[in-house]
């Protein structure tokens, strides 16, 4: 059974750093794209970054909105990924979800998710 | 970048009724679209993807239709746990899925 499970998140002062893990099992980690997806206290889903596995460069992609603060990164051996978050803050308030990027015939979609992590920016 | 528009934003219906929620992206995305249903306090779950593929698992009430710019989810005849709120989701421009805002579905 596929399982993703969230970690590291917490309350932390505006202009600090956090780093979550997305921990996978069930299925072989390193052949899946991840990606990370927010959602703020009562409101939507916003994608955050996206990583593509090691066949595919293991590349990372990112929101406008956290680009040059956020970095995700793999490690396929321990079946973990890592969003490394910097410079937060109030507005990066949100249950982070890790997500399985599943593609079939094509099309993608996120076709597993963690239970999510929740990251309180407050000082 | 694309954006995805939802309607309405909240919806009332009864047990048994058939509703249709309502999904606009801001530029053609093929059928590179694809529904989740959330619960509260629950991570989002896939129902729908390209369209109108059902994924695996999800009950047959639930389809989807549209191609291009508009798309539709539609729930047959509503039951009690259907209760919840569903986003649509571009997967056009690879990886940045963005998602629409949300439609509350709430009993009536």
């Amino acid at each position: 059974e596929v399982h993703l499970m969230e970690s590291g998140g917490g309350l932390v002062q505006p202009g600090r750093s956090l780093r979550l893990s997305c921990t996978a099992s069930g299925f072989t980690f390193g052949d899946y794209d991840m990606s990370w997806v927010r959602q703020a206290p009562g409101k939507g889903l916003e994608w955050v970054s996206f990583i593509r596995s090691k066949a595919y460069g293991g590349t990372a992609e990112y929101a406008a909105s956290v680009i040059g603060r956020f970095f995700l990164s793999r490690d396929d051996s321990k079946s973990i990924a890592y969003l490394q978050m910097n410079s937060l803050t109030p507005e990066d308030t949100a249950i982070y979800y890790c997500t399985r990027v599943s593609e079939l015939n094509g099309y993608a979609s996120y076709d597993h998710w963690g239970q999510g992590t929740l990251v309180t920016v407050s000082s | 970048d694309i954006q995805m528009t939802q309607s309405p934003s909240s919806l009332s219906a009864s047990v048994g009724d058939r509703v249709t929620i309502n999904c606009r992206a801001s530029q053609t995305i093929s059928n590179y679209l694809n529904w989740y249903q959330q619960k509260p306090g629950k991570a989002p779950k896939l129902l729908i993807y390209a369209a109108s593929s059902l994924q695996s698992g999800v009950p047959s009430r639930f389809s989807g239709s549209g191609s291009g710019t508009d798309f539709t989810l539609t729930i047959s005849s509503l039951q009690p746990e259907d209760f919840a709120t569903y986003y649509c989701q571009q997967s056009y421009t690879t990886p940045f899925y963005t998602f629409g805002q949300g439609t509350k579905l709430e009993i009536k």
